[in-house]
């Protein structure tokens, strides 16, 4: 089974600040199958990268996405208020089908 | 441009079943895997199960004993079922279409279970 893992769980930050934050994977998969997502508070998950490192329609370029081996990152430039969210990262595979990181909080220092 | 949306009964008791409905608008389902995936209160994303559109399912181990997910193509609709509630399942229940990634998500239903 695949467990992905976030780190940090929150991070404390301040507007125009920029973040890394970290989605490890328990064993190799392929960067097509990674996404990120943003979910604000009372809001559905929003799409934010496919593919590891694709945006998805309407995300700014201040969002990108990286790999290396199995450790996934989305990187975050010049932190905007609307940014302070929580974050997951998601796999798509064969056991399970498909899994979340249990998520990364970004919250105004 | 794509958008699910979605309802079912909001709060159950211990034992009933539950029953959720996303339609999508402004799309096939053709194509796609539609998926439902829930959050508890306070707590990340849990991933229930998806079905394509013409009716092969995938489920999640932990929840397959309960679970149902079904299509409707006449009317561009898949819906959940969980039978046999407990307060372990209170959550907010999201729809989404699947590729790989989850592109487009419905808005949301809060199921509470109670009794």
């Amino acid at each position: 089974e695949i467990v992905l893992t976030q780190s940090p769980g929150t991070l404390s930050l301040s507007p125009g600040e920029g973040v890394t934050l970290s989605c490890r994977a328990s064993q190799s998969i392929s960067s097509a199958y990674l996404a990120w997502y943003q979910q604000r508070a009372g809001q559905a998950p929003r799409l934010l990268i496919y593919g590891a490192s694709t945006r998805a329609t309407g995300i700014p370029d201040r969002f990108s996405g990286s790999v290396s081996g199995t450790d996934f990152t989305l990187t975050i430039n010049r932190l905007e208020p609307e940014d302070f969210a929580v974050y997951y990262c998601q796999q798509y595979g064969t056991s399970p089908r498909r899994s979340f990181g249990q998520g990364t909080k970004l919250e105004i220092k | 441009q794509v958008q699910l949306q979605q309802w079912g009964a909001g709060l159950l008791k211990p034992s009933e079943t539950l029953s959720l409905t996303c339609a999508v608008h402004g799309g096939s389902l053709s194509g796609y895997y539609w998926t439902w995936i829930r959050q508890p209160p306070g707590k990340g994303l849990e991933w229930i199960g998806e079905v394509s559109h013409s009716g092969y399912t995938h489920y999640n181990a932990s929840l397959k004993s309960r679970v149902s997910i079904s299509v409707d193509t006449s009317r561009n609709q898949f819906s959940l079922k969980v039978t046999s509630v407990t307060a372990a399942d209170t959550a907010v229940y999201y729809c989404a279409r699947a590729e790989w990634e989850l592109s487009h998500w419905g808005q949301g239903t809060q199921v509470t279970v109670s009794s």
